[in-house]
């Protein structure tokens, strides 16, 4: 069985820009949910979503945001980057809202 | 506020000797708690949950609700051991909330 499946994985943006990282879940999975993982901060939640719906949302500025589509994939986009955004960002899919996550290997995003 | 603390950011344990990593939470009711597993190189993976009560590469949790505890145990540590431990913990609101982690180094 296919893992969860992050794309891009490395990328560099300068402030202003926007970004959409990608995600597939593992199939079957229903739950997305997306992480921004720091040294100094570890994972802190951004968004959850299961079938198509928002379930969840974590203390993050209205630019980012998320969706999920009919076959559970799922996008997050944070637009006017900053300078802070710079992280790891990790998709983990479930089966179901309370399972084992399962974690993808994460979009590196290097904000300039 | 609902938080996990995980209080040391590194540590460093011989082989063979006993392991430790502590984490505590703050919150009033039963939460479900995790501990994660990153190795070098690979992904964040589940290591265990304390529902299941099992024992995952030698590694225990015992959940103590009145020091609202939930520490991991190892009797002898092994160098594959080392990696980067995450506590994590579910109060209720269907999200998983994660501590700092602790990076976990094994000296031969």
């Amino acid at each position: 069985k296919a893992g969860v499946t992050q794309t891009p994985r490395y990328l560099i943006k300068t402030r202003g820009q926007q970004v959409t990282l990608s995600c597939s879940p593992i199939s079957g999975h229903r739950s997305v949910s997306w992480y921004q993982q720091t040294p100094g901060q570890g994972l802190q939640f951004l968004f959850e979503y299961f079938s198509e719906t928002q379930r969840n949302k974590g203390n993050f500025p209205g630019r980012f945001s998320g969706r999920q589509f009919s076959n559970s994939r799922s996008e997050m986009n944070v637009s006017t980057l900053e300078l802070g955004d710079s992280a790891l960002y990790l998709c983990a899919s479930s089966l179901d809202r309370t399972g084992e996550l399962f974690f993808g290997e994460g979009s590196r995003l290097t904000v300039l | 506020a609902q938080r996990v603390t995980q209080p040391e950011k590194l540590l460093s344990v011989f082989k063979g000797a006993p392991v430790e990593l502590k984490c505590n939470y703050s919150y009033s009711g039963s939460p479900e708690l995790f501990w994660y597993v990153q190795y070098s190189r690979q992904r964040l993976q589940l290591l265990l949950r304390h529902i299941s009560r099992e024992s995952i590469k030698g590694f225990t949790a015992d959940l103590n609700k009145g020091e609202t505890s939930f520490h991991l145990k190892k009797p002898f540590a092994q160098e594959e051991d080392s990696a980067m431990y995450y506590c994590a913990a579910n109060f209720g609101n269907e999200k998983l909330t994660f501590g700092t982690g602790t990076r976990l180094t094994i000296i031969p």
